[in-house]
This record gives structure tokens, C-alpha cells and sequence, in this order.
């Protein structure tokens, strides 16, 4: 069964290093979303990407985020600065898309990033 | 309260009885999502229902949506060991066509006890 992958499965970094987390979605899928999870706390929606663009980011996502599809499988989310709260577990997502009721996410593993 | 809120925010039951978790939400939605996640693990999706849907089954799961109430249920019969995890559901507001930004709940966490 097609699965999304991520990686690394764990990323400890110091306090203003820069980040890349890594993801490879579902091949067929069109839709591709970062979430994340601050330990203890609910999962919170990022950013989702569409055709090659952002169709929507949260509040969370400011100029320290950036996404990017570099080619036809991975799909990346870069943090610039990390800072302390910044840590996480972040969960990549992708789905079919084009439905006028929504399709299911399907969500990797996870990585889980320790900012020091 | 915010939108995804689910109840009992902690269930722990013996094995072999059914579980029942219970999700609200504030805003008209599309579809509303259930998911596990087992201790610092990945998010497992369990079922989606459309919001013209009443009820869906899966398996041992089954999930009841109430539109009017904005509330819906998810009940897993028979529960195994395994079942222990968090639940979340999780809603794709109605405003959100095409972006599917979802949002979740707080969770529910599930002990079952052999």
C-alpha cells in the first residue's frame, strides 16, 4: 500500500541553524499539507501546497517557513532561523484532492525536531 | 471551545468491551476525519464521513455524524490491546474547498486493559 515517507525520523539542531525536513507523498496525490505537533498539544495545520504554489498557510507559517517540491517526488519544508519552540513532531500529508467534500490525508511518520 | 474538541479527553476500559469517543465541532464542514496515533507515532487515518453521510462503518469501527449538532462518534466494538492510542478527529471546514486544511481536535486517549 503507498504510504508517505519522511525524513529524517528524528533532527536535533542548534538554536538558529537552518532545517530541512524531507517528505515523499503519495505519487498520484496532488495535495501536499506540513502539519506539526508540539508535544502534549493538538496537530496543527501549516501550510498546503498545491500545484506547484501555497494554496493556504496558517499564522504559524511566517517567513522563518519555506516549502518546496525540488522535483517530480520529494517535498520539502526548510525552517531558516530555528528557535526553542520550534520543536515538534512535523507531520507531512498528502492527498487526491478535487473533491468538492475533501479527501483523506494520509500522513507520514513524522520528524521529530529538537531545537537547542 | 475550539473547533475538534473530543470527550472524554482520557477512556480506559477492559478488552473485549466497546469504546466510544465523542468529537465537536464549531463550523460547517465538508467531511470530518477520525485518526490514531499511537504514543509518539505517526497519524493513522481511520475513516472519513461525508457531511451529507449519517454513518459509515469500517470494520469494528463505526462513525456517526450529526450535522445539527455538529458532533459526531466514533465507536470501536470489541477492543483489542492494540487499540490503545490517541484519537483524534479532525474537520475540513466547508469554507476550505480545494485548500483541505484540516483541523484537529484535542484527542482522546484509549487504554484498553487486557
Amino acid at each position: 500500500e503507498p504510504e508517505v515517507t519522511q525524513t529524517p525520523s528524528h533532527q536535533v539542531t542548534q538554536m538558529g541553524q537552518e532545517v530541512i525536513l524531507r517528505c515523499v507523498p503519495i505519487s498520484n496525490h496532488l495535495y501536499f499539507y506540513w502539519y506539526r505537533q508540539i508535544l502534549g498539544q493538538k496537530v496543527e495545520f501549516l501550510v498546503s501546497f498545491y500545484n506547484n504554489e501555497i494554496s493556504e498557510k496558517s499564522e504559524i507559517f511566517d517567513d522563518q517557513f519555506s516549502v518546496e517540491r525540488p522535483d517530480g517526488s520529494n517535498f520539502t519544508l526548510k525552517i531558516r532561523s530555528t528557535k526553542l519552540e520550534d520543536s515538534a513532531m512535523y507531520f507531512c500529508a498528502s492527498s487526491e484532492g478535487g473533491s468538492e467534500w475533501g479527501e483523506t490525508q494520509y500522513f507520514g511518520p513524522g520528524t521529530r525536531l529538537l531545537v537547542l | 471551545s475550539q473547533q475538534g474538541e473530543e470527550d472524554p479527553q482520557a477512556l480506559s476500559i477492559q478488552e473485549g468491551e466497546n469504546a466510544t469517543m465523542n468529537c465537536s465541532y464549531k463550523t460547517s464542514i465538508n467531511n470530518l476525519q477520525w485518526y490514531r496515533q499511537n504514543s509518539g507515532r505517526g497519524l493513522v487515518h481511520l475513516i472519513l464521513i461525508r457531511s451529507n453521510e449519517r454513518e459509515k462503518h469500517s470494520g469494528r469501527l463505526r462513525v456517526t455524524l450529526d450535522t445539527s449538532k455538529k458532533s459526531s462518534s466514533l465507536l470501536i466494538t470489541a477492543s483489542r490491546a492494540a487499540d490503545t492510542a490517541s484519537y483524534f478527529c479532525a474537520t475540513l471546514p466547508a469554507i476550505n474547498f480545494g485548500n483541505e486544511k484540516l483541523t484537529f481536535g484535542t484527542g482522546t486517549r484509549l487504554t484498553i486493559i487486557p
